[in-house]
């Protein structure tokens, strides 16, 4: 079976230092792992994902990821978090020969302190 | 940018009273999803849709629920008897539908419709 896990609830950083949401998966078999920010009243955006390839994966709004399959996890990363940030975000996951449907965390709340 | 969209944003109903959900994909993707988020909890997938038949669906997707491309934009979300637990926000997904829509396809959402059962 497919999970993800988010350990963090909440995640405050002051702007302009690094920002790091965690991510763990549990697949059976080679995963696909993707990143979602939800705005207030918005949907899902897609930040990232991680197909194959390279380890670290770059998306939107300066925001990476790494994936590290021993550890089976795929943190968001960002180098300098800015008050626009703060958001509700989201890891999934999907296996490579699986079905189409993602499995998501129950999602990190970014909040970046001025 | 093209985006997923749907409406109503927020749909208020009575126990056991039908309800249709209405998203439009971006124009050119094969495959559609709808998910399900309670609030306080995890998005969880509801259904798939490929070529005019769901391709995959969930547990949660009972016989209460039923999807359906009525033309060549919208795509719909049925629930003929909501019940109280059918409260959540529903989200509508679409994909481009690369490599038979599996794998490296990237799901595009829309803003979801926040439905309350009463």
């Amino acid at each position: 079976a497919q999970s993800v896990a988010q350990p963090e609830d909440q995640v405050n950083v002051a702007e302009g230092n690094p920002l790091t949401v965690k991510c763990t998966y549990s697949v059976s078999g080679n995963p696909y792992l993707f990143w979602y920010v939800q705005y207030p009243n918005r949907g899902l955006q897609f930040l990232l994902k991680y197909i194959t390839g390279d380890n670290l994966v770059k998306g939107s709004y300066g925001f990476e990821a790494e994936f590290n399959k021993s550890q089976t996890s795929f943190h968001l990363k960002k180098p300098s978090a800015l008050v626009s940030d703060s958001a509700l975000y989201f890891c999934a996951v999907r296996v490579s020969t699986g079905a189409n449907n993602l499995f998501f965390g129950t999602g990190t709340r970014l909040t970046v302190i001025p | 940018e093209p985006e997923v969209t749907q409406t109503p944003s927020h749909q208020v109903t009575q126990m056991g009273q039908e309800v249709i959900l209405r998203c439009v994909p971006i124009s050119n993707h094969l495959y559609f999803y709808w998910y399900r988020q309670i609030l306080g909890q995890k998005v969880e997938f509801l259904v798939s849709f490929y070529n005019n038949e769901i391709s995959e669906k969930s547990e949660i997707f009972d016989d209460q629920f039923s999807v359906e491309r009525p033309d060549g934009s919208n795509f719909t979300l049925k629930i003929r008897s909501t019940k109280l637990e059918d409260s959540a926000m529903y989200f509508c997904a679409s994909s481009l539908g690369l490599a038979g829509g599996r794998g490296t396809d990237t799901q595009y959402f829309g803003p979801g419709t926040r439905l309350t059962v009463l």
